[in-house]
């Protein structure tokens, strides 16, 4: 079915460490998007991959998508309390309209 | 946000009435869609449409219709609310097939 996983379901990191969330469709995806949320907010459009093995960077984001188009991972480097939020991927096929999302990492930076 | 308008913003109502939430643009966008939000699920798509008059069903559409019969507007029905149909709902729209989403406020629903 048309559905995307996506893990972990919450991180807790140290400001300054690391942080990485993977998405994943058990069919070829057309394209998949990402999407941050604040807390008490609606989700804001952050980019989109296309290519096969494309990687897109945004200052300390990382965005990667895989060779068969199947699965993608967000990578945040050295976090910052303004990272907090959650984080969605959400994906679309070739033969539909929709875009569906993963059910989303949450994640909390402690100072 | 500008461009996007949800309304109401804030809804309590009883088990078994009829609620309409309303999604209204003026970015002039083809596509617009319907999702509810809740913890340990996402987002979820409920219905969507990719034009005047046509609509098509989401992952959850049990429960809800839809109606658009002007681009700018986007109504969501939930013909008979029920206890499993509180949660927050966003509309969002997007210019075209697999386009970026922009999304609204959000409206928080609670059935009682």
């Amino acid at each position: 079915g048309q559905q995307v996983m996506q893990i972990p379901q919450y991180q807790h990191v140290q400001e300054g460490e690391d942080f990485t969330t993977y998405c994943n469709s058990s069919t070829t995806l057309s394209n998949i998007q990402w999407y941050k949320q604040r807390p008490g907010g609606h989700p804001v459009f952050l980019i989109q991959l296309v290519k096969s093995g494309e990687v897109k960077k945004q200052k300390r984001l990382t965005f990667q998508f895989g060779e068969a188009k199947k699965n993608s991972s967000l990578h945040i480097t050295a976090t910052q309390t303004t990272d907090v939020g959650t984080y969605f991927c959400a994906g679309s096929w070739s033969n539909t309209d929709k875009l569906i999302f993963g059910t989303g990492t949450r994640l909390q930076v402690f100072p | 946000d500008a461009g996007i308008t949800q309304s109401p913003r804030h809804k309590v109502t009883e088990t078994g009435t009829p609620v309409t939430l309303r999604c209204h643009q003026t970015e002039n966008h083809r596509y617009m869609y319907w999702y509810r939000q809740d913890p340990g699920h996402g987002l979820r798509l409920i219905h969507y449409s990719y034009g005047v008059k046509d609509t098509d069903k989401g992952e959850v559409s049990d429960g809800y219709s839809v109606s658009r019969s002007k681009t700018e507007d986007f109504l969501l029905t939930l013909e008979s609310a029920t206890s499993s149909q509180t949660s927050v709902y966003f509309c969002a729209i997007s210019p075209g097939k697999n386009s970026p989403l922009h999304f609204g406020n959000g409206t928080r629903l609670t059935v009682t």
